[in-house]
């Protein structure tokens, strides 16, 4: 299946600060990055997405890029807010198939 | 509301008696999926579905069936659960493909003893 890695596994930083999430892959057919919160006990929930044919998309504190050439897409929080804190997973999609990150851990800390 | 309902939420069973995992959507999404979360593992695709009575195998199909006869319903089957298949499980929806974000139902903890 298609390789996707995700650093870091886990990330701590101060309320008010930034976090930035990456996640690289192999396949250049891939056209579509979305980006997951899970927090603890529940679902995964889509925040943000991104197609092959835009560099940057914001939301509100959240952004994610996308390098098509270097195959890497980021996801960026901004002012980050105990809140904040959760599991973070990237995605894309190979063909028929979707696969995500192995997950990032933040914690937002007061 | 739209949503995607998974049931059991939790379920514990023993080696070799079959189960089924029900999912079903309400938004007339094409494309259903089955997800088993391990830690460390992330999320990885077990079954996928684009529309009716068709269903492909992901990257961890072994010991997993499923079914699509209505385009509502992607049923997971585990004819002879194993202790490797304690997990937690998610099934998706997105409307048309796996170029769309997903939906998730609740998740089912499943414990195989």
């Amino acid at each position: 299946g298609e390789n996707v890695e995700q650093h870091p596994s886990t990330l701590s930083v101060q309320e008010g600060d930034s976090a930035v999430i990456k996640c690289t892959y192999s396949d250049s057919a891939s056209n579509y990055f979305p980006w997951y919160k899970q927090e603890l006990g529940k679902r995964p929930q889509l925040i943000i997405d991104i197609r092959s044919n835009v560099g940057e998309k914001k939301d509100q504190r959240i952004a994610v890029t996308l390098n098509k050439t270097a195959k890497h897409f980021s996801l960026h929080i901004t002012e980050t807010q105990p809140e904040d804190s959760a599991v973070y997973f990237c995605g894309l999609n190979t063909g028929n198939q979707f696969y995500f990150g192995t997950g990032t851990s933040l914690t937002v800390i007061p | 509301e739209a949503q995607v309902t998974q049931n059991p939420r939790y379920l514990i069973t023993v080696t070799g008696k079959k189960l089924t995992v029900t999912c079903s959507q309400n938004m007339n999404h094409e494309y259903m999926s089955w997800y088993r979360q391990d830690p460390g593992l992330g999320l990885r695709q077990i079954y996928y579905s684009m529309n009716v009575e068709v269903t492909d195998k992901g990257d961890v199909p072994e010991g997993y069936k499923v079914s699509r006869k209505e385009k509502r319903n992607f049923p997971l089957i585990l004819e002879s659960p194993s202790p490797n298949q304690t997990s937690l499980y998610f099934c998706a929806s997105s409307l048309a493909g796996s170029n769309y974000g997903y939906t998730f139902g609740s998740g089912t903890r499943l414990t195989v003893v």
